[in-house]
């Protein structure tokens, strides 16, 4: 059972990069969630999706966009990366039936 | 901001002990979650408490929840070394349940 997949696990970006941080779930859940985590300030949510073609924002979206054009993908876009978005990134998801949500294993990100 | 506040910060215990964690949140849910982290790992589900529940049992693990006070607790008992970790609670934010806030954390330790 893959669950939750992420890709990369570990990201070194410029400022000023690009990139985009790839989550998929293969359990056919209908909600998606990126969140990030800092020392000291717990998870906290970025975006999320109740499904394809779906996309709303979470506490702290500014820097980040998403899309969800498959039920399975919900790639987070970072744009212009800053140092302020250094951080370990977890995606998630969830059916609609459970309020459980299952998290993939995490994306280091260091933006020097 | 987070919902949910875990209390302590930190707790170390020797191993066969019982380890006991807050989370105190402050507007109404409809269900508080708590997770396990291992370090450098993803977030793990353990138990879901119903809002018109006290108490729950999983295993060795047992959650209250007092909606008078806004808070809830999680027993470990007999602690291994291996529940060493940091652990969660979330709380369905108000006016949904697509979206789950999370504490800041409580981390474990169990010396052996």
């Amino acid at each position: 059972n893959a669950g939750v997949t992420q890709t990369p696990k570990f990201q070194v970006l410029k400022t000023g990069q690009s990139m985009t941080l790839q989550c998929a779930q293969d359990m056919n859940h209908e909600y998606m969630s990126w969140y990030r985590q800092d020392p000291g300030m717990g998870l906290r949510l970025i975006h999320y999706s109740v499904g394809a073609g779906i996309t709303d924002q979470g506490e702290v979206p500014n820097g980040y966009n998403v899309s969800r054009s498959t039920t399975e993908d919900f790639p987070l876009r970072l744009l212009s990366a800053a140092p302020s978005q250094t951080s370990v990134y977890f995606c998630a998801s969830r059916t609609i039936a459970k309020n459980i949500q299952y998290f993939g294993a995490g994306t280091r990100l260091s933006v020097l | 901001s987070q919902q949910g506040e875990e209390d302590p910060q930190a707790l170390s215990i020797q191993e066969g002990e019982n380890a006991t964690m807050n989370c105190s949140y402050k507007t109404s849910i409809n269900n508080l979650q708590w997770y396990r982290q291992n370090s450098g790992r993803g977030l793990v589900h353990l138990i879901l408490i119903r809002s018109n529940e006290r108490e729950k049992h999983s295993g060795r693990l047992r959650v209250t929840l007092d909606t008078s006070k806004k808070s809830s607790s999680l027993l470990i008992t007999a602690s291994r070394a291996a529940d060493t970790a940091s652990y969660f609670c979330a709380t369905d934010a108000p006016g949904g349940s697509e979206k789950l806030v999370f504490g800041k954390g409580t981390k474990l330790t169990v010396n052996p």
